[in-house]
């Protein structure tokens, strides 16, 4: 199985802030762009907000973005606003188990 | 408007087995591939199994495998999910997921349904 592992597993920022959020396959075999990011808050089902590594799903806000390929994975929020404080979780579908990162969660400083 | 709605989440004792259906309306249910992902209480996101667009292919995760069972009726836009053997680390929020191809991110989402294993 491929095991994604998320840096940092929590972070405090402001509304306003620059949060950079990171995402890496821990396998030698690359997983291409089969990397997708998901907003979580509790009680609600989980959105998508990047397939494909950096293609934005439609109706999401600009701020968010993704970047990477390989291995090295990034999602970006700028401008953190309120209805941003969710935990934050990356998954590839490259191979079966379509792994999920450990999520991180970002909260209000 | 698309949405998918689980159902048949319930507190069931250890070994006892569930139906979990998925409901789907809003979208070409017969094209996508259908995912089951569960949330177990303050842990993350854990991917379970995976049924083909026709119904033909299944995939489960090592952790399911031989007690979980998928299937679909696309006349009537539903999956199921058949839970047997069920233990205690099988408690979580069951979310039924729809992707438009094999490799394909999961744009759709449901709810979620409670299964509680316990005596």
């Amino acid at each position: 199985d491929i095991q994604m592992t998320q840096s940092p597993s929590s972070l405090s920022a402001s509304v306003g802030d620059r949060v950079t959020i990171s995402c890496r396959a821990s396998q030698a075999i690359t997983i291409s762009t089969y990397l997708n990011w998901y907003q979580h808050k509790p009680g609600k089902a989980p959105k998508l907000l990047i397939y494909d590594a950096s293609s934005l799903q439609s109706g999401v806000p600009s701020r968010f973005s993704g970047s990477g390929s390989g291995t090295e994975f990034t999602l970006t929020i700028n401008s953190l606003q309120p209805e941003d404080f969710a935990t934050y979780y990356c998954q590839q579908t490259y191979n079966t188990p379509f792994t999920f990162g450990p999520g991180t969660k970002v909260d209000i400083k | 408007e698309v949405q998918l709605v689980e159902s048949g989440g319930d507190l069931v004792q250890p070994g006892g087995s569930l139906r979990l259906s998925c409901s789907a309306s809003g979208f070409t249910f017969s094209s996508y591939i259908i995912h089951w992902v569960r949330q177990a209480p303050g842990k993350g996101l854990e991917y379970v199994s995976a049924i083909s667009s026709d119904g033909v292919g299944t995939y489960y995760a090592d952790s399911v495998q031989g007690r979980f069972t998928m299937s679909r009726d696309n006349s009537k836009n539903t999956v199921y999910l058949q839970v047997s053997s069920l233990r205690d680390v099988d408690t979580a929020v069951y979310y039924c997921v729809a992707a438009r191809s094999g490799r394909g991110a999961f744009d759709i989402w449901g709810q979620g349904t409670m299964v509680t294993v316990s005596s």
